[in-house]
């Protein structure tokens, strides 16, 4: 039982660069959500999906896009990456009609931007 | 402006002894509160909560306290063990809203 899995782990992008951060749940989960570390902010929510084919904004969604084609994949993109955008990047996901409590969340994706 | 505040981003500890990690909120809509223990190169893993409708939750040897009327919630972990040293998360939620909002976090260290 995997859990959530993000890949890559690490990555080092050059200013205006795009890429792709993906996270993999095998749990059933019917939401999705990508998160992002920065020291003395805590976790601050990106973007978040209610279920396949859905997303939404959320605190600081700015800089980012995703999609949700599949159930189980939850895809987040930079499409001219900034340094301000050097981060930890988690993935967490959880069932739609139980408690709080069952969030899970990736390793996370470390990422540089130079 | 953070509605989740963690205003002490350190505390050490001895072995044995308690350590009680506080955690204030600002929007008065949250009514549902956890506590996350992350380790370096981990994701957070959800630790205990409690409800509004409560004011303190116990599970082994943690327990979460919550003053609704201060808007504050603290976590006492006794007795505390090296194991135990990681950053914790205070994060809170509108139940029907499904979304967490985190606080900085604050790092455990439980010394031998």
């Amino acid at each position: 039982n995997a859990g959530v899995t993000q890949t890559p782990k690490f990555r080092v992008l050059k200013t205006g660069q795009s890429m792709t951060l993906l996270c993999a749940q095998d749990m059933n989960h019917e939401y999705m959500y990508w998160y992002r570390q920065d020291p003395g902010m805590g976790l601050r929510l990106i973007h978040y999906s209610v279920g396949e084919g859905t997303t939404a904004k959320g605190e600081v969604p700015d800089g980012y896009n995703v999609s949700r084609l599949k159930k189980q994949n939850f895809l987040l993109g930079l499409e001219s990456a900034a340094p301000s955008q050097t981060s930890v990047y988690f993935c967490a996901s959880s069932y739609a009609d139980r408690g709080l409590d069952g969030y899970t969340f990736g390793s996370g994706t470390r990422l540089t931007v130079v | 402006d953070q509605q989740v505040k963690q205003n002490s981003p350190s505390l050490s500890v001895q072995e044995g002894r308690i350590s009680i990690l506080n955690c204030d909120y600002t929007n008065s809509m949250f009514d549902y509160f956890l506590w996350y223990k992350k380790y370096p190169a981990e994701g957070p893993t959800f630790l205990i909560s409690i409800s509004s409708i409560k004011d303190k939750n116990e599970d082994g040897r943690f327990t979460v306290f919550l003053n609704k009327s201060a808007k504050h919630l603290s976590l006492h972990i006794v007795p505390s063990q090296p194991g135990d040293s990681a950053v914790y998360f205070c994060a809170a939620s509108k139940w029907t809203a499904r979304q967490l909002t985190f606080g900085s976090g604050t790092q455990l260290t439980v010394l031998p």
